[in-house]
């Protein structure tokens, strides 16, 4: 059964930083792209960033472009979103997705809040 | 970048309606699109891919089209179950930008 467990997030004061990791099982991790996909309260989901199963395509959303750094461990299983220079409108619960470009499986999701 | 534009933004039908969602992108881009069933309170579930390809487990009524810059998410009998929130998503080239979503009720 493919499980995809966020943790990391919390209350975090804008400008600071948070690192969000999903620990992945039941497949064979470093045969598939991994995303990080988030929504806001009350709102729709927004793609933030996917990476290929090596490492070697990474992309991001324009709205966090220079301020998060995804990256995963094959040998861990475990991808990971480093987030800095957060703000208030970072705000959201962040899911873990498999899949190389289609997500097939979501994690439960880990929020962050951003606030003073 | 492209948009993805889903219309309605909410809908209202009753049990065995036939109901239909449409997503429009600003710019073609073959059949890379899928559509996230998300129920409230919970994570969301890929439906279809491709623009028209069944996930496992899915249900038949659930169906999808579309090519280019329209595409469309039909259930052909809706059920109590079916009370969600739908995205499509664009999956040609990054950014894999998500609808607005659709909400649907229950009439």
């Amino acid at each position: 059964e493919v499980q995809l467990v966020e943790s990391g997030g919390g209350l975090v004061q804008p400008g600071r930083s948070l690192r969000l990791s999903c620990a992945a099982s039941g497949f064979t991790f470093d045969d598939y792209g991994m995303h990080w996909v988030r929504q806001a309260p009350g709102k729709g989901l927004e793609w933030v960033s996917g990476i290929s199963w090596n490492s070697g395509s990474i992309d991001y959303a324009d709205s966090v472009k220079g301020r998060f750094t995804i990256s995963r461990d094959n040998a861990k299983n475990s991808l990971y979103l480093q987030m800095d220079s957060l703000r208030a409108a970072d705000t959201a619960l962040y899911y873990c997705a498999k899949g190389d470009r289609v997500l097939d499986y979501w994690g439960q999701g880990t929020l962050v809040t951003v606030s003073s | 970048d492209i948009q993805m534009t889903q219309s309605p933004s909410s809908l209202s039908a009753s049990v065995g309606d036939r109901v239909t969602i449409t997503c429009r992108a600003s710019q073609g881009f073959s059949n890379y699109l899928a559509w996230y069933q998300q129920k409230p309170g919970k994570v969301p579930k890929l439906l279809i891919y491709a623009a028209s390809t069944l996930q496992s487990g899915v249900p038949s009524r659930f169906s999808g089209s579309g090519s280019g810059t329209d595409f469309t998410l039909t259930i052909s009998s809706l059920q109590p179950e079916d009370v969600a929130t739908y995205y499509c998503q664009k999956y040609n080239s990054a950014p894999y930008t998500f609808g607005q979503g659709t909400k649907l009720q229950i009439k």
